[in-house]
């Protein structure tokens, strides 16, 4: 099957530098990413869709400028969660879909980011 | 309206049951649909995917869609506490693609 390969799968940071998670599909292209986050004990959420090369699209609540999404390329999206306090310490993952250039196909999960900020 | 419903749950059910988790979605227009299931602090993985009205089989889960009603449901025979999870649903059309917030499935022994 596709991969999606996510980076790093842990990182601690101290409160106030900024992370950045790569998530990067090596065999296909994608058109749509999405950024999850996921506390402990919890159901995934959304935090925002981004399509290659437009803005990303954030679900309610989830701030914008705190949690930078950059989707360059086809094959590369970013989610730099600046500023960090430990209350972003959580599970990141992504996933990516191909969409229009495979028809019936699934999105595919990153194998996830555990943030920590102390 | 979300795109994708699902109960949150928890689904719990005896080791031995049926399980069954239910999804609606609001795009007519959807043509793909896909279960996928989440261990904690693990990524979904994808289970099953159904494009066509009626029932799809793999071991010991059955997808069902339902078009005219909008409808997507698993069912998980002879449960196991190792389904213990959540299930995640999604559907998508061509270039859209959105993931239900999932269900909860506790399968006590």
């Amino acid at each position: 099957g596709a991969v999606v390969s996510q980076h790093p799968s842990w990182v601690i940071c101290k409160s106030g530098t900024s992370v950045k998670i790569e998530c990067r599909s090596l065999d296909f292209q994608a058109t749509t990413m999405f950024w999850y986050r996921q506390f402990p004990k919890q159901s995934l959420m959304l935090m925002a869709t981004s399509n290659e090369g437009s803005k990303a699209t954030y679900e309610q609540g989830v701030e914008k400028d705190k949690f930078l999404i950059n989707h360059a390329s086809l094959t590369l999206s970013t989610l730099t969660v600046t500023s960090a306090h430990p209350e972003d310490s959580s599970f990141y993952i992504c996933s990516a879909y191909p969409g229009g250039f495979v028809m019936n196909t699934e999105a595919f999960f990153g194998q996830g980011t555990r943030l920590t900020v102390v | 309206q979300k795109e994708v419903e699902q109960n949150s749950g928890p689904l719990s059910v005896p080791e031995g049951a049926i399980a069954s988790l239910n999804c609606t979605y609001s795009d007519r227009g959807s043509q793909s649909f896909f279960w996928y299931r989440q261990y904690s602090g693990k990524s979904p993985e994808l289970i099953m995917s159904i494009y066509s009205n009626g029932d799809k089989e793999d071991g010991r889960f059955t997808a069902q869609l339902n078009k005219a009603s909008q409808y997507v449901s698993l069912l998980i025979r002879d449960s196991q506490p190792s389904d213990s999870a959540t299930y995640l649903c999604a559907v998508s059309n061509f270039n859209k693609f959105y993931f239900g917030s999932g269900t909860k499935l506790n399968v006590k022994p």
